[in-house]
């Protein structure tokens, strides 16, 4: 199975800060990669697809990239709404696709 | 508009069957994997297996599989997820979402149900 490892698994930070959160796959899944943001009590929704594909609505303040093994989240201009829970997951073993443990995005 | 709709939360006891529902509308149901998500409390998210509508073709991860099972009723456009014998371990969120195929022919799950809360207790 292909594991999927989250850092930092917490975060505080500011409105208005640059945000990174960095997601690595124990083998190579090319730029099989998705995001997903959560908030308490809510489905997880799409932010990023194929690693750094923005899904239709989402702020063009959130981005992605990497590719192979290294992939990161990145949120440029942090809002109040952006403090949820991120998660990475991949789709490169199809239908297998696990996700990372999640990195809770938290007010400073 | 793209919906998937689940039912009710649930409460059961350790081995009572249950049977949960995501309802789609809004697109082709038959055209789109769809598969099941669960969220124990206050932990991660688990993908637990995947069915093609369109032919009842069924994957299951490992850590879930011979405990559930993925169904689905082409004609209302339903998908469903059902345990023969619960556990209390089974207590969870339960989401279902769409699969859809993105340009570099990887999967993402792009739209989700509102979750099914399952509580299994004595």
């Amino acid at each position: 199975d292909i594991q999927m490892t989250q850092s930092p698994t917490s975060l505080a930070a500011s409105v208005g800060d640059r945000v990174t959160i960095t997601c690595r796959a124990s083998q190579s899944i090319s730029s099989y990669l998705n995001w997903y943001q959560q908030k308490p009590g809510r489905a997880p929704r799409l932010l990023i697809y194929a690693a750094s594909s923005l899904h239709s609505g989402v702020p063009s303040r959130f981005s992605g990239s990497g590719s192979g093994t290294d992939f990161t989240l990145t949120i440029s201009s942090l809002q109040p709404e952006d403090f949820a829970t991120y998660y990475c997951q991949q789709s490169y073993n199809t239908p297998l696709y696990t996700f990372g443990q999640g990195t809770k995005l938290e007010i400073k | 508009e793209v919906q998937l709709v689940q039912s009710g939360a649930e409460v059961k006891k350790p081995g009572e069957s249950l049977k949960i529902s995501c309802q789609g509308s809004g697109y082709m149901f038959s055209n789109f994997w769809i598969g099941w998500v669960r969220q124990m409390p206050d932990k991660g998210l688990e993908w637990m297996g995947v069915i093609y509508p369109g032919d009842s073709e069924t994957t299951y991860s490992p850590s879930f599989e011979g405990h559930v099972t993925i169904s689905v009723d082409n004609s209302g456009s339903v998908a469903y997820l059902q345990w023969s014998s619960l556990k209390a371990s089974d207590t969870a969120m339960y989401y279902c979402a769409r699969h859809v195929l993105g340009g570099n022919g990887g999967y993402s799950l792009d739209y989700w149900g509102q979750g099914t809360l399952v509580t299994v207790s004595s």
